[in-house]
């Protein structure tokens, strides 16, 4: 496996169901990234971990919930959605110090909460 | 507050012509500005970026011209293929500091019609 993979690739959901996507960067970088992507809006990010301690988390709810057991590896744990957290959920790594902190991201998750 | 602004939102070209697409920021602190490219089912990929010091920078079909009193920059996809149909996003960012956020602009869905 090269670069950043996501899965599962796609996800379907009720409001009371609890999943999780999972991301891992092959890359050797030192910061992970969580974005939502929702038609005809800018990219949302959400959090940011880097060196494996959280850095930003952009108000999101609190159903969403990050986890970053190593600098490999990035979680986002998700319970009780609502229908409007439907989207393509992008995970993406840099390497925070390099002269242009250039973002890789993965091919994303697309969430269908019913 | 969307700190890119990016226009249009979709555009449509014949194969061989010109795509333009602009964008244009506030924060004078940005002075690194990347351009991703984002085919269905993947993750944005770095295309081409610039920094304010140049005001234009090419790499084969793509070019980047960059307005600084204006704030403002475009991309310009030359002789457009089939191939390049995807959905571009430009961006901005603070290099050296301690904030890892690209601001993203919402992005331009383009189409090469053969």
């Amino acid at each position: 496996e090269t670069g950043v993979t996501q899965t599962p690739r796609h996800l379907v959901m009720g409001m009371t169901n609890k999943k999780s996507l999972k991301c891992e960067q092959h890359l050797g970088h030192n910061a992970m990234y969580w974005y939502k992507q929702s038609a005809k809006k800018p990219l949302e990010l959400m959090f940011v971990y880097s060196l494996e301690e959280r850095v930003e988390n952009n108000s999101v709810p609190s159903r969403f919930s990050p986890e970053c057991p190593n600098s490999s590896h990035l979680f986002l744990h998700l319970h009780t959605l609502q229908p409007e957290d439907s989207a393509l959920y992008l995970c993406a790594s840099s390497q925070v110090g390099s002269a242009n902190n250039e973002q890789f991201f993965g091919p994303g998750t697309r969430l269908t909460v019913l | 507050q969307q700190q890119v602004k990016q226009s249009p939102q979709s555009l449509i070209v014949q194969k061989g012509g010109i795509s333009i697409i602009n964008c244009a920021y506030e924060n004078t602190a940005f002075d690194y500005f990347p351009w991703y490219q984002q085919f269905p089912g993947k993750g944005p990929a770095l295309l081409i970026a610039i920094r304010p010091d140049v005001s234009e920078k090419k790499e084969g079909r793509f070019t980047i011209s960059f307005n600084k009193s204006a704030k403002q920059f475009s991309l310009h996809i030359m002789d457009s293929q089939p191939g390049d149909s995807a959905t571009y996003f430009c961006a901005a960012f603070v290099q050296g500091s301690n904030d890892y956020k690209l601001s993203f602009g919402a992005g331009t869905t383009v189409t090469v019609r053969a």
